[in-house]
């Protein structure tokens, strides 16, 4: 059974960082896309980021290119979130998700975690 | 970007109706969109994917179609447990997108 557990969530001020964690377990990590998606209090569902198995492709939303870091450690099998020059606009529930591979190899998401809150305040 | 127009924002139904949710998207996006239900609290589900292929585990009152710019999410037959917001998301091309929610409530 796919498990996943992130951690990491709590309140930070204006400007400062944060990193998120996400351990999974129950399928094969190194082989499987990982993202990130963030839901504002309230509010609907915001994809933030992508990693292809091995590293090799990252991708970004445009709201936090530049400010996160997306990686993981196969060894641990953990997915991690670096967050820099947090804003109030960050605060949000943050989901960690594996990817699956449709018919034609396009990755989509399968399975969910639980989620971490972050919050962003002075 | 892609942007994804999902309709009703909200509808009240029945326990045993049958619903049907649209999602539009901004370009064409072939069939690479996903549906997820999401109850009060708890964490997204994914439900479809490839637009009609139901996810593991899912019950068969669920189906989705769809090719293009216009997908539909059916419930055959409305459950207590189906009372969530669903959205739609497309995969076609970075950056993904979701639609903006639609929630399904009692009626």
């Amino acid at each position: 059974e796919v498990h996943l557990l992130e951690s990491g969530g709590g309140l930070v001020q204006p400007g400062g960082s944060l990193r998120l964690s996400c351990a999974a377990s129950g399928f094969t990590f190194t082989t499987y896309a990982m993202t990130w998606v963030r839901q504002a209090p309230g509010k609907g569902l915001e994809w933030v980021s992508l990693l292809y198995s091995g590293g090799s492709s990252t991708f970004y939303a445009d709201s936090v290119k530049g400010r996160f870091t997306i990686s993981r450690d196969d060894s641990k099998n953990t997915l991690y979130l670096q967050m820099n020059s947090l804003r109030v606009e960050d605060t949000a529930v943050y989901y960690c998700a594996k990817e699956g591979y449709d018919s034609t190899g396009y990755a989509y998401i399968d399975y969910w975690g639980q989620g971490t809150l972050v919050t962003v305040s002075s | 970007d892609i942007q994804m127009t999902q309709s009703p924002s909200s509808v009240s139904a029945y326990v045993g109706d049958r619903v049907t949710i649209t999602c539009r998207a901004s370009r064409g996006i072939r069939n690479y969109l996903v549906w997820f239900q999401q109850q009060p609290g708890k964490a997204p589900k994914s439900l479809i994917y490839a637009a009609s292929s139901l996810q593991s585990g899912v019950p068969s009152r669920f189906s989705g179609s769809g090719s293009g710019t216009d997908f539909t999410l059916t419930i055959s037959s409305l459950q207590p447990e189906d009372f969530a917001t669903y959205y739609c998301q497309q995969y076609d091309a970075y950056p993904w997108t979701f639609g903006q929610g639609t929630k399904v409530e009692i009626k």
